[in-house]
């Protein structure tokens, strides 16, 4: 089945500093999400992009659907301690957005 | 109510125990997934409910896994015979409509399963 690649695993990081993570995959996406999962919890979605090229921000997170509709990347600006937790991408294959592909997750550590 | 919510958030079970896990959607709602979530790894697709029709089924990984949404909203995974393999963490989502701009899926916390 589709799978998709994200990259680093894991991140340990200053607070302040930038952070960069992206996902890519072997097969066209219709959709790309950025999730956020906190220990205990379920995912909660940060940035969702619909559109081939789109760019989209909330407050110092950014998020772009590449070109190719095959990866998307995600950065966080000025980074804090409560940006700590997984962050997952996600995407839509089909139309119908029934089945929702998650990568494996990019563990944020931040030292203050 | 206010989001998804699954109960029980924690369920130890017993090799070959059968399990039954609730999810409440949002109210109004028309989509509903199931999730399995192994630990370390994101979460997995099993089957998907537009009201109460189960119109994709393909991440159910046997014929021990059954999902039912009666009356298309409340919906509850059931696991026979669980083995240790099944052990994870299932999430529920909700959507309110068909994929597209502002159509978020919301999850709810999970339900722990444990099997021993």
């Amino acid at each position: 089945g589709q799978q998709l690649n994200q990259s680093p695993q894991s991140m340990f990081i200053q607070e302040g500093e930038d952070v960069s993570m992206n996902c890519t995959s072997s097969s066209i996406f219709n959709t790309w999400l950025w999730y956020k999962q906190d220990p205990g919890e379920g995912p909660v979605l940060l940035i969702a992009l619909y559109k081939a090229g789109e760019l989209t921000s909330n407050g110092r997170l950014t998020a772009q659907f590449g070109i190719t509709r095959k990866d998307s990347f995600l950065n966080i600006s000025a980074s804090i301690p409560s940006d700590v937790g997984i962050y997952f991408c996600a995407g839509h294959v089909n139309q119908a957005g029934t089945a929702l592909i998650f990568g494996k997750g990019t563990t944020l550590s931040v030292s203050s | 109510g206010a989001g998804v919510s699954q109960s029980p958030r924690y369920k130890v079970a017993k090799r070959g125990q059968d399990v039954a896990l609730r999810c409440d959607p949002i109210s109004g709602h028309v989509s509903l997934f199931w999730y399995q979530q192994a630990l370390g790894q994101g979460p997995e697709f099993l089957t998907y409910f537009q009201n109460e029709a189960q119109l994709d089924k393909s991440g159910l990984p046997s014929d021990r896994f059954f999902a039912e949404r009666p009356e298309g909203s409340v919906s509850t995974l059931k696991i026979q015979r669980t083995q240790q393999e099944d052990s994870a963490v299932y999430l529920c989502a909700s959507r309110q409509g068909r994929v597209g701009y502002g159509n978020t899926i919301y999850f709810g916390e999970g339900s722990w399963l444990t099997v021993v």
